[in-house]
């Protein structure tokens, strides 16, 4: 069963564009959702995190959008560079679970 | 300095052996992971431990034996190898908080191939 899902899986912008990629989850339970970035050959590494408990959370041109009411939340890049062509993975935690669900990653591509 | 260390990165084995991974962690942190990324790039956690104890272990075949001979440290060994084996096995720590940051720091992953 895959609690997070994720969409698209894989995404083409032009540099200077706004990058979206949404993830939906159906565990009320969740309390943490972190989204994760990949380069190649590298582990995942946190990019930005956001609990229920506020609907946006901005650092630099990286957004996380969160609605409770849909279970949905999304990254939001804004001017979007070649540098960040990589690979995107939404999570979720259950509260008192140190286990992290994944999405299935979207696949980003910045093209000049 | 390296936060989180995996050996080897690349494994390349024959079906039927037994290998090991190993992960180490400088960050000071009580609990780490091993996760398995597929062809597809879909990751799964396999198992967590914390200050040593096994706390999370996902339906996982009984030939993967992880082992933490103390809590900087958790190896992944596994026992006779198969081709759907093969996937980049990632390791990953963070503190035992359930504050308002909760980060996992991976390690950058061993690729295994089995043929």
């Amino acid at each position: 069963q895959q609690q997070v899902k994720q969409s698209p899986q894989s995404l083409i912008v032009q540099k200077g564009g706004i990058s979206i990629i949404n993830c939906a989850y159906e565990n009320t339970a969740f309390d943490y959702f972190p989204w994760y970035q990949q380069f190649p050959g590298k582990g995942p590494a946190l990019l930005i995190a956001i609990r229920p408990d506020v609907s946006e959370k901005k650092e630099g041109r990286f957004t996380i959008s969160f609605n409770k009411s849909a279970k949905q939340f999304s990254l939001h890049i804004m001017d979007s560079q070649p540098g960040d062509s990589a690979t995107y993975f939404c999570a979720a935690r259950r509260e008192g679970n140190e286990k992290l669900t994944f999405g299935t990653g979207t696949r980003l591509t910045i093209i000049p | 300095d390296t936060a989180v260390s995996q050996t080897p990165k690349y494994l390349v084995t024959q079906m039927g052996n037994d290998k090991s991974i190993k992960c180490e962690q400088n960050l000071g942190h009580d609990t780490m992971y091993w996760y398995k990324q597929d062809s597809k790039k879909f990751l799964k956690i396999m198992f967590s431990y914390n200050n040593k104890e096994l706390i999370i272990n996902e339906t996982v075949p009984n030939r993967f034996s992880p082992k933490s001979p103390d809590k900087a440290h958790l190896n992944l060994h596994i026992n006779s190898l198969e081709l759907g084996d093969s996937a980049v096995y990632f390791c990953a720590s963070s503190p035992w908080t359930s504050g308002s940051t909760y980060e996992q720091y991976f390690g950058p992953g061993t690729r295994l191939t089995v043929t």
